[in-house]
């Protein structure tokens, strides 16, 4: 069975830090564009990143450039995405997608809540 | 303010058909593919449509999609009340090198 199982949430004060992990099973992780689509609440879809299949190019919305960084390991089956200098506005939850060809998000994970807040 | 463009909500009534429109411009739908996602209440998205007209295994051939220029529609016919959710369209920008996505569109079946 394909499954993405997001980890690493919680709760965090403005200007801090959180990791997020996906852990991938059920396909060919080192063979597949990875992306994170994050949710505020009460609120429409946004796309965050991309992550080509061997990390060797990436792709982040102007609002998190600079303050998250998306990794991944294809020895582990797993994806990242470090947050730093977390505001208010990131308060979501956030998706691991599997990308398929053409922007195509075929698989999702479960999501993972991240609040920012004092 | 979504840089592709859908109705906020739509309803009709069970047993009908409703289109959800799309509109973005030449950058992202004008040139790339159109997804459509369905968000049904409390749980993650799933893909309903993929390049532009698609259906994954699974999906009912009530669902269809199509694209024209810069706009894609999503077709449902057969309304079920189980229909009832959010639905997304996604593609990429090729200018802004960036993934986008409308608004999102509540479907009330009543």
């Amino acid at each position: 069975e394909v499954q993405l199982v997001e980890s690493g949430g919680g709760l965090v004060q403005p200007g801090g830090s959180l990791r997020l992990s996906c852990a991938a099973s059920g396909f060919t992780f080192g063979g597949s564009w990875m992306s994170w689509v994050r949710q505020a609440p009460g609120k429409g879809l946004e796309w965050v990143a991309n992550i080509k299949e061997d990390g060797g190019k990436i792709y982040y919305v102007d609002s998190v450039k600079g303050r998250f960084t998306t990794s991944r390991d294809n020895a582990k089956n797993s994806l990242y995405l470090q947050m730093n200098s977390l505001r208010a506005e990131d308060t979501a939850v956030y998706y691991c997608v599997k990308l398929a060809a053409r922007q195509c998000m075929d698989v999702w994970g479960q999501g993972t809540t991240v609040t920012v807040s004092s | 303010q979504s840089v592709l463009t859908q109705p906020p909500s739509m309803s009709a009534a069970p047993g009908q058909k409703v289109t959800i429109s799309c509109s973005g411009s030449s950058s992202n739908i004008g040139r790339n593919y159109v997804s459509w996602y369905q968000q049904l209440p409390g749980t993650a998205p799933k893909l309903l449509i993929y390049d532009n007209d698609k259906r994954p295994s699974g999906i009912p051939d009530r669902f269809s999609g199509s694209k024209s220029g810069t706009s894609a529609t999503l077709g449902i016919t057969g309304l079920q009340t189980g229909d009832e959710a959010d639905y997304y369209c996604g593609t990429w920008d090729s200018s802004l090198s960036a993934g986008v996505f409308g608004g999102g569109t509540k479907l009330t079946v009543l």
